[in-house]
């Protein structure tokens, strides 16, 4: 059964530390999403990548977030220095080929004292 | 913002009655999507429509789509208390990307 895994799924750490988080997207799937999910903003997207190359990080705050994918079976996403508005949980998902279905992981959910 | 706004919130009802939410954009779109979310988990999808198809459906599940009007529902017929959960709208927008935005979300539960 072809998951997206996500580690880890809970992280509590305090304000200006660094965070990373970990997604393996779903073996063969080429296009990766980090998305964030808060109760006051919703859903939003920060970043994705096609063929590991990144398309749009529109979304992200670049003084401190950064998002890379080191090969293809692995996505990170870091924070650098943390504050307590990031507290949020953070999805990845993917998608295969031309295809539009995102296949999304559990989450990580994070705290930010 | 091209962010789908779904309508209502939040929607109770009891086991075997029919659910529909809505959802209204802002900008024209290649196609629609909708998505499941269970408390503390990952999104599901359930459903893509196209922008050329007015209507399709997938079990139990019927989803509209008025361009004209930039809007779309979903229907769940004869819900059971496993459909409690919150379901989610995204649009992509004409551009061809892969890059979706979220609508806010409808909370769903039904009642056994």
């Amino acid at each position: 059964d072809a998951r997206v895994t996500q580690t880890p799924r809970h992280k509590v750490t305090e304000m200006g530390q660094e965070v990373t988080m970990r997604c393996q997207p779903i073996l063969g799937h080429n296009t990766v999403f980090w998305y964030r999910q808060t109760m006051m903003q919703g859903l939003e997207l920060l970043a994705y990548f096609r063929n590991r190359a990144p398309l749009d990080d529109s979304g992200m705050p670049k003084d401190r977030f950064s998002a890379e994918m080191p090969d293809a079976t692995l996505a990170t996403l870091k924070i650098q220095p943390s504050e307590p508005r990031d507290s949020a949980v953070y999805f990845c998902a993917s998608v295969y080929g031309g295809n539009r279905e995102q296949f999304f992981g559990p989450g990580t959910r994070l705290t930010v004292l | 913002s091209q962010q789908g706004e779904e309508d209502p919130q939040a929607l109770s009802i009891q086991e075997g009655e029919n659910a529909t939410m809505n959802c209204s954009y802002k900008t024209s779109i290649n196609n629609l999507q909708w998505y499941r979310q269970n408390s503390g988990r990952g999104l599901v999808h359930l459903i893509l429509i196209r922008s050329n198809e007015r209507e399709k459906h997938s079990g139990r599940l019927r989803v509209t789509l008025d361009t004209s009007k930039k809007s779309s529902s979903l229907l769940i017929t004869a819900s059971r208390a496993a459909d409690t959960a919150s379901y989610f709208c995204a649009t992509d927008g004409t551009s061809g990307t892969y890059k979706y935005i979220f609508g806010t979300g409808t909370r769903l539960k039904v009642l056994a």
